[in-house]
Parts: structure tokens; sequence; C-alpha cells
């Protein structure tokens, strides 16, 4: 069964660092998101991407994220200059159709852990 | 096991069985909704959704009820099994966003062997 991938698995950064959070959608899915879960806390939204273009993004999602998408498989979020409170868990996300988000699947998550 | 932010509501049930969970959404405009497991360690994990033109969905062993008026939505596990021990999260969507999810606090499954 086809999957959502993300890489690394944990990644441990510095405050004021550059951190990319990688992830490869189901092959012929065509609309790509990204939400983070801080620790124990619920999923948020950050930003929606379809046709190489933002569609949607949260309050959370500043001038400090970007998201781009390098080449036909790969889809990354960028933090510019990581915070503490940056701390949490990234989960991309793919779906075939965008409108109703359509059965979101998820990738196993980026554990980010800003020091 | 760490335990920061949000408290999250317990559910603990025999093996075998059946599990009802609940949520309340948020915006009486959501009408798109979704439930989602979430093991240890992983990420979200669709299960069933439900569109508001209806009230009750069916899948292999889980239900989901829609009820508009109140904005409650609930999960119901037939024969509860060890394996669906987790976390489970109720998410919503609205007319107007083009597929960003409102993810609600959670329920933790216990289920007894």
């Amino acid at each position: 069964e086809p999957e959502v991938t993300q890489t690394p698995s944990h990644q441990v950064t510095q405050m004021g660092q550059e951190v990319i959070l990688r992830c490869v959608p189901i092959s012929n899915h065509l609309y790509f998101y990204w939400y983070r879960q801080i620790l124990g806390q619920k999923v948020e939204f950050l930003v929606s991407f379809y046709n190489n273009e933002i569609s949607e993004k949260s309050e959370i999602f500043d001038d400090q994220f970007s998201v781009e998408r390098p080449d036909g498989s790969n889809f990354t979020l960028k933090i510019r200059s990581t915070k503490l409170e940056d701390s949490a868990m990234y989960f991309c996300a793919s779906t075939r159709t965008g409108h109703r988000s359509y059965e979101q699947y998820f990738g196993p998550g980026t554990r980010l852990t800003v020091t | 096991g760490e335990s920061v932010g949000l408290h999250l509501p317990t559910l603990s049930v025999q093996e075998g069985d059946n599990s009802i969970i609940n949520c309340a959404y948020s915006n009486s405009a959501s009408d798109y909704f979704i439930w989602y497991k979430q093991e240890s360690g992983k990420g979200p994990q669709f299960i069933i959704d439900i569109r508001s033109n209806m009230d009750k969905r069916q899948g292999q062993r889980v239900t989901v009820l829609l009820n508009k008026t109140v904005k409650h939505l609930s999960l119901q596990i037939a024969a509860t099994q060890p394996g669906d021990s987790a976390v489970y999260f109720c998410a919503e969507n609205y007319g107007g966003s083009q597929g960003n999810l409102i993810f609600g606090k959670g329920t933790k499954l216990s289920v007894k062997p």
C-alpha cells in the first residue's frame, strides 16, 4: 500500500538555525499539507499546497515558514530561524483530491527538537 | 510517559466490548468530518469520514454518527480489540476551506485484554 514518507524521523537543532523537513507524498496525489503537533496537544494545520502554490495557511505559518515542491516527488517545509516553541512533531499529508479533504494520508512525522 | 499541555480524556474498555468515543465540533458551517486513529509515535491514520448530508455511516467494525443539531460526532467501535488502543481524533472541515482539517482534542482508548 502506498504511503507518505518523511525524513528525518528526528531532527535536533539549535535555536536560530534553519531546518528543512522533507516529505515524499503518495505519487498520484495532488494536494499536500503540513500539520504540527506539540507534545500532548492537538494536531494543528499549518499549510496546504496545490499546483505549486500555497492554497491556504494558518496563523501559525508565519514568515519563518516556507514550503516547496522542488521536484516531482518531494515536498519540504523550511523553518528559517527556529524557536524553542517550534519543537513539535511535524506531519506531512497528501490527498488525491483537494476538495473536502478526501482521505488525507499522513506520514509518520518528524520530531523537531529545538534546543 | 510525558504529559504536557492538554490532558486527554481516557476511555478504558474490556476486549470484546463496544466502544463509543465522542467529539464536539466547533464550527456549525463544517460539513465534512473524519475520525483518525493515532498510535504512539505514528501519524494520524484515517478511519472513517462522513459528510453533513448524512447522519450515520458504517465501515468495518466502525460506525460514525453525526448530530448536527448539537454539533456532536461519535465513533462506535464494535468488538474492541487490543490493537484498537490508540488516541482517536475527530477532525472537521468546512466548505470555505481548501482542505485544512481542524482537529479535536483526542480521546485515549485503552483496551484491557
